[in-house]
């Protein structure tokens, strides 16, 4: 079993939907969590940062994590075209440590 | 969150040669990371490079292949040495920062290509 598995799509969503993006992860050292963005021909952005188990919103985006399940998730709210990105999942046991990252999933919102 | 300029953004090169990438970062860092992103696949880290003392690789990363140097502590080069066409990939240069300095932050990539 790979560390870090992540749904492989692609994935196509009309714009204005509700995208649910999923992680799941075997390692139970890990405690930070990450969900970066990555367009085409750029590096990866960093998007969304979680501490442990729970809830985080920034505007349209939510991210979930799970840990006595290992499963965490990112919820894109009103889908926007500007949204279609490779995402991908990251997560590391402690500062200074090696992050390990799952394959990614190219979105695409259509108009 | 760390700027990080990273050159060549791209490069289409002959088998046999090497290429030395640069990064460069807006603040000091203590530790510097280089990836590599092939199509379809995870971030795979090459090697860990801290100033002043030798990159710590990965398993299936070696120095010969992969050398790195580090010689500030704004400032790393990744050089792909004796290329293959099996190198042809993006590499990223990446530092750590946030409040629990457990956040990676990466540059543009480099695109390699080797014919």
């Amino acid at each position: 079993q790979k560390e870090v598995e992540q749904d492989p799509g692609p994935l196509s969503v009309p714009e204005g939907a509700i995208v649910s993006l999923n992680c799941t992860y075997s390692n139970s050292a890990f405690q930070y969590f990450m969900w970066y963005r990555q367009y085409s021909r750029k590096g990866p952005e960093l998007l969304m940062y979680t501490y442990s188990s729970g809830n985080k919103e920034d505007g349209r985006f939510t991210a979930q994590v799970d840990k006595s399940s290992k499963y965490i998730s990112l919820f894109i709210r009103d889908s926007q075209p500007s949204d279609s990105a490779t995402y991908l999942c990251a997560m590391g046991p402690g500062a200074n440590s090696k992050l390990t990252f799952g394959k990614g999933i190219t979105l695409s919102v259509r108009p | 969150s760390a700027v990080i300029s990273q050159k060549p953004s791209r490069d289409i090169c002959q088998r046999g040669t090497s290429l030395t990438i640069q990064c460069q970062v807006d603040s000091q860092v203590t530790m510097m990371f280089w990836y590599r992103q092939q199509p379809g696949q995870s971030l795979t880290l090459i090697a860990t490079a801290n100033q002043g003392s030798e990159a710590t690789y990965e398993s299936g990363f070696v120095i010969d292949k992969f050398p790195i140097s580090r010689p500030n502590l704004t400032f790393s080069t990744l050089t792909v040495s004796n290329m293959s066409p099996e190198d042809s990939s993006i590499y990223l240069c990446s530092v750590e920062g946030g409040d629990m300095n457990t956040e990676a932050f990466f540059g543009q990539g480099t695109r390699l290509t080797v014919v």
